[in-house]
């Protein structure tokens, strides 16, 4: 079946912008969860969604915020962007989000801040 | 949330088995350990899970000794494709999963 899809691949902003990222997970996984990564801070969780409401969150401002849909399907949203924010963003699914199931990572939107 | 501790960097020959250990002391009753993987500009991907003693998967074993305070990721004959960033997670459910700093295997011809 098919994997974890995240759009755009490739994202250019400029500060004070806002973006949207978008997140299918594998069919049947209710279990969304959003990470950043970049060289200095590593793999960072932003959030997890579960059945259209945020179960968990990470340690990062509001201006980054996310939400799920009733077919699982996530977004997340960046406002005011600033320099920091740019990183490989990672959207990973499961099935219930407990300890046993496996995590599935799409491919990771590249934002780039100017 | 277990913290764990991986060694920064490994080096190894195509060929060889290498094996990284990971160390998680506060782990609790109900946490596994979970093993990804990482290429460059890819999202990590899942190589192994397991509770305890040994799990074997085909890329992979994992061995986790009765206290459970570490685990050691064994990967046989490595090849080139192998290189890549090692993350070892402890997780428990509906918890936000932390992600050390891996660790970073090179594989030489």
């Amino acid at each position: 079946k098919a994997g974890v899809t995240q759009t755009p691949r490739y994202l250019i902003k400029t500060r004070g912008q806002q973006v949207t990222l978008s997140c299918s997970p594998i069919s049947g996984h209710r279990s969304v969860s959003w990470y950043q990564q970049t060289p200095g801070q590593g793999l960072q969780f932003l959030f997890e969604y579960f059945s259209e409401t945020q179960r968990n969150k990470g340690n990062f401002p509001g201006r980054f915020s996310g939400r799920q849909f009733s077919n699982s399907r996530s977004e997340m949203n960046v406002s005011t962007l600033e320099l920091g924010d740019s990183a490989l963003y990672l959207c990973a699914s499961s099935l219930l989000g407990q300890r046993t199931d496996t995590q599935y990572f799409g491919p990771g939107t590249r934002l780039t801040v100017l | 949330l277990a913290k764990t501790t991986q060694p920064i960097s490994m080096d190894s020959y195509e060929g060889q088995e290498v094996n990284i250990t990971c160390s998680h002391n506060n782990i609790a009753t109900n946490d596994y350990i979970t093993w990804y993987q990482q290429f460059p500009s890819q999202g990590p991907r899942f190589i192994i899970q397991g509770y305890k003693t040994k799990v074997t998967n085909e890329v992979a074993s994992l061995f986790i000794p009765a206290d459970r305070k570490s685990s050691t990721l064994s990967l046989p004959r490595v090849s080139l494709s192998d290189t890549a960033v090692y993350y070892c997670l402890v997780a428990r459910p509906a918890s936000k999963i932390i992600f050390g700093s891996g660790t970073r295997l090179s594989i030489r011809p």
